[in-house]
């Protein structure tokens, strides 16, 4: 079935460090991954996302890079500040004709003043 | 404009009592999706609705219905509530393929004593 695996399941930081995130995803007809921030007790909120005919997207101090090659995307964020502190989810879609997501298991990341 | 609206949002049942968790969207969304997020697993998919009229079974259906009951809403049934059925549930929306992802509900919080 469809996975996605997701790495690593912690990250501390210092803040102003930088933070990757990466997940590897199983379905070479995947045409679409977001990532989502996910504050505690809050709802899973969209963060950035890629399709599959780029390879690389950025916002501010967010950025998604795409090897399709090697099926894998991570996430960059830049300059980390404690707000940036939550847990972040990476997901695709596989192809086909239905919109469903397939979510890695989350990075608790960690910025420390 | 509410996006996607969850009720209720803290239940505690006991073992072998059912009860529905509603999801409304007013996006206009075509797709809908339940999911149920614990510890360590990430979201998992309980059931979803790629357009009205339709469902289809996600990673762990067992112990679960769904009803598409019109565009807007998508109700999610625990006929005889397990134990291990205590998670927080998750409603997401979403549009055609092109569009931006999921819009998740607030999420409700169940407990099954």
């Amino acid at each position: 079935g469809e996975n996605v695996e997701q790495h690593p399941s912690t990250l501390s930081v210092q803040e102003g460090d930088s933070a990757v995130i990466k997940c590897t995803y199983s379905d070479s007809a995947s045409n679409y991954f977001p990532w989502y921030k996910q504050e505690l007790g809050k709802r899973p909120q969209l963060i950035i996302d890629i399709r599959s005919n780029v390879g690389e997207k950025k916002d501010q101090r967010i950025a998604v890079t795409l090897n399709k090659t090697a099926k894998h995307f991570s996430l960059h964020i830049t300059e980390t500040q404690p707000e940036d502190s939550a847990v972040y989810f990476c997901a695709f879609r596989g192809g086909g004709s239905n919109y469903k997501l397939t979510f890695g298991k989350g990075t608790l990341l960690t910025v420390n003043p | 404009n509410a996006g996607v609206t969850q009720t209720p949002k803290f239940q505690v049942l006991k073992t072998g009592q059912s009860m529905t968790l509603q999801c409304a969207q007013d996006m206009n969304h075509n797709s809908m999706y339940w999911y149920r997020q614990d510890p360590g697993m990430g979201l998992r998919l309980i059931y979803y609705s790629a357009s009205e009229g339709t469902t289809d079974k996600g990673e762990v259906p067992n112990g679960y219905n769904v009803s598409r009951l019109n565009k807007r809403e998508f109700s999610l049934r625990l006929e005889s509530a397990a134990p291990s059925q205590t998670s927080v549930y998750f409603c997401a929306s979403s549009g055609d393929v092109g569009s931006s992802g999921y819009t998740f509900g607030s999420g409700t919080r169940l407990t099954v004593v």
